[in-house]
């Protein structure tokens, strides 16, 4: 099994609102990311779990708040969102610490803030 | 800091072959990975080169060279299909996430 699923695939939300996207891995990959993908412009890592520790954060803004609650599982928590956080949520896994460049990737999460 | 650059078009006919080139700028480098991306879709893995020298995994090959960094994805018996956003990537300095470059629009005409 070399499938990372996502859940929704979309989401429209309004800036008051608070939701949750989630994802989830059966390959024994013990590195999760997320990752935030706009339009014409290559994935931007947000956060990194490894061993269901946040290891990267990468100066995301707190209204964005990831949770690990096992090695399979991964969620980020929406709150307060801006109209220009719109975009394609990204998903992915790979084995730990990630030297071998490889990662799987989910479907991803298309959200729209309106 | 890390930074990649590739051309951001590159056009084709079917049945052709296509060279996608990456330079590289990174600190602590332990390989070069491309990912092939359509429209509306997630990212897929296609490589991985940690060692110079070429991979070859199908119509797909990819070439690393440290001493230059510098690196390309090679698309033989080009087809429809192929039209799609390909990206190298390399690992951070941690050693924990890829860095993407900007991403190639590959275009593949009949």
């Amino acid at each position: 099994d070399t499938e990372v699923t996502q859940t929704p695939k979309h989401l429209v939300m309004g800036m008051t609102n608070k939701k949750s996207l989630k994802c989830e891995q059966h390959m024994g990959h013990r590195a999760m990311y997320w990752y935030k993908q706009k339009a014409k412009k290559p994935p931007e890592l947000m956060f990194v779990y490894s061993y269901e520790k946040l290891s990267i954060n990468e100066s995301v803004p707190s209204r964005f708040s990831p949770e690990c609650p096992n090695s399979s599982l991964l969620n980020l928590h929406l709150h307060a969102l801006q109209p220009e956080d719109s975009a394609l949520y990204l998903c992915a896994s790979s084995q730990e610490g990630d030297r071998g460049g490889e990662q799987y990737f989910g479907p991803g999460t298309r959200l729209t803030v309106t | 800091g890390q930074s990649l650059e590739q051309p951001s078009e590159v056009t084709a006919v079917e049945g052709a072959i296509v060279q996608i080139n990456c330079t590289y700028q990174t600190s602590g480098f332990y390989g070069l990975s491309w990912y092939q991306q359509h429209d509306g879709g997630a990212p897929t893995f296609l490589s991985y080169n940690a060692l110079d020298g070429l991979e070859e995994t199908g119509r797909f090959s990819s070439f690393l060279s440290r001493s230059d960094s510098y690196g390309y994805l090679l698309l033989q018996e080009l087809q429809m299909k192929d039209s799609a956003s390909y990206f190298c990537a390399v690992i951070n300095q941690a050693g924990t996430a890829l860095i993407f470059g900007k991403g190639t629009t590959l275009s593949v005409s009949s």
